[in-house]
């Protein structure tokens, strides 16, 4: 029963480098979904996705790229590193119907030097 | 748009103490209303749920309940213990769009101290 897995789940890096988070979930979920955890903000969606090849931008993806060309994977890959996006990085799957409940893999802190 | 709105933190609080987090939100139609909480350097889990006007969601005795009319799900417990030491997410379902989404609250801090 792996779930949701993350990977690296710590992660430095300097500005202006490509980093590519990933998320993987072995329930085959349809949806999935790319969150930041900032101090203040709480938890703001970047990224999410409603199935295999269809993915659509949340509250704040700016400087974000995202693909989903297996139901079971959903990498997040930041182009080119800033000092703001500095954060920690949740990603999160469901299932349509079941009462929207999300579950969370274990994060990805990255720090942007 | 649709908001929730919680408490600051951080709530520091004695063992087997009162817990109370205030949880407000803003939402068109019906939405689902949840509680999640995040262990030290864990991801989230769910707490609690609940789905329709004066449904209480209930977990590890933790309680709260939908109540439409002052647009509130408050999070309780009669008595805290060390190992509730975390941050507590309020959340509502967003249905705009395609893919239901969760709009959370900005969390707060829970310090038990024995």
């Amino acid at each position: 029963d792996a779930g949701i897995t993350q990977s690296p789940r710590y992660k430095i890096t300097e500005t202006g480098r490509q980093v590519t988070l990933m998320c993987h979930q072995t329930w085959s979920h349809s949806y999935m979904f790319w969150y930041r955890q900032d101090l203040g903000h709480g938890l703001r969606l970047i990224y999410y996705s409603a199935a295999a090849d269809i993915t659509d931008k949340g509250e704040v993806p700016d400087g974000y790229v995202v693909s989903r060309s297996k139901t079971e994977n959903f990498p997040l890959t930041l182009e080119s590193a800033t000092r703001s996006q500095t954060s920690v990085y949740f990603c999160a799957s469901s299932v349509p119907g079941q009462d929207d409940i999300q579950y969370f893999g274990a994060g990805t802190r990255l720090s942007v030097l | 748009g649709n908001s929730v709105t919680q408490m600051e933190g951080p709530v520091t609080l004695s063992e087997e103490a009162f817990l109370t987090i205030n949880c407000t939100y803003t939402a068109t139609g019906y939405p689902s209303l949840f509680w999640y909480v995040q262990y030290p350097g864990e991801g989230l889990q769910l707490l609690l749920k609940a789905t329709k006007a004066d449904d209480k969601g209930s977990n590890k005795g933790f309680e709260a309940t939908y109540r439409k009319e002052t647009t509130s799900f408050h999070l309780e417990k009669g008595s805290v213990q060390v190992s509730d030491s975390a941050v507590y997410f309020c959340a509502l379902s967003d249905y705009g769009g395609a893919t239901n989404k969760l709009i959370f609250g900005t969390g707060t801090l829970l310090a038990v101290q024995p």
